[in-house]
């Protein structure tokens, strides 16, 4: 079992529509990273969460520490949203910032 | 905010030849460089870290002999392929955090072609 595991590994949405994409780790962290990674292969970090709840234009992150899970929400989804989000998980006690990622989610919003 | 700047976005090279990959960190010191390697459809692995003016940290499977890394002051990692084969095909990208309390910045990627 990994110790970051996304889901769904796949989405498909309709423009418009709000999306959910969950993240469940089995570490303790230090950090959570939301990134997103378009078809080019640049990425761009989006959140880093150690507790609680940020938002950033129509893009919210929700960290529940307790139960070791976290999700990304998209509002008003649009199709410049379609790449690929990756939670990544900075395991507490280390300094240095080794991270481990989950396999990601392919997101497609269609017109 | 903090920019990586990664170079060259492509490139393809012969088989046995050897090819040097930049990151710069533009608007902060990055004392830390992480390179990781990403197949099609994988998620990113971590290769090394890069410690500036110490010797890079490799992860367990990764050739330190063949995946140079140097990190010779605060704003530039290297990681040079040497003598590529076809096997070394991938996305190479580095990422690096402008201090503790900060996200991370990734560098745009170099997608390494070997023929």
């Amino acid at each position: 079992k990994n110790e970051v595991e996304q889901s769904p590994q796949n989405l498909t949405a309709q423009e418009g529509e709000f999306i959910t994409i969950n993240c469940s780790y089995s570490v303790g962290i230090s950090a959570l990273h939301w990134l997103q990674q378009h078809p080019g292969g640049g990425i761009v970090s989006l959140f880093m969460l150690s507790s609680g709840k940020k938002k950033h234009g129509r893009l919210i992150a929700t960290i529940n520490i307790q139960e070791k899970h976290s999700s990304l929400h998209i509002t008003a989804s649009h199709p410049r949203d379609s790449a690929v989000y990756i939670c990544a998980v900075a395991p507490g006690g280390t300094s240095y910032g080794k991270l481990t990622f989950g396999q990601g989610t392919i997101l497609t919003v269609h017109p | 905010g903090a920019v990586v700047s990664q170079h060259p976005s492509r490139v393809i090279c012969k088989s046995g030849t050897s090819v040097k990959i930049e990151c710069r960190s533009l608007d902060f010191q990055a004392t830390t460089m992480f390179w990781y390697r990403q197949f099609p459809k994988q998620s990113l692995m971590l290769m090394a870290t890069s410690n500036e003016g110490s010797k890079a940290t490799y992860e367990q499977g990764v050739e330190k002999d063949k995946f140079l890394i140097n990190h010779a002051s605060l704003t530039l990692s290297t990681l040079t392929v040497t003598s590529a084969h076809p096997e070394d095909s991938s996305f190479y990208i580095c990422s690096a955090r402008a201090g503790l309390t900060n996200g991370y910045t990734f560098g745009s990627g170099t997608r390494l072609t070997v023929v």
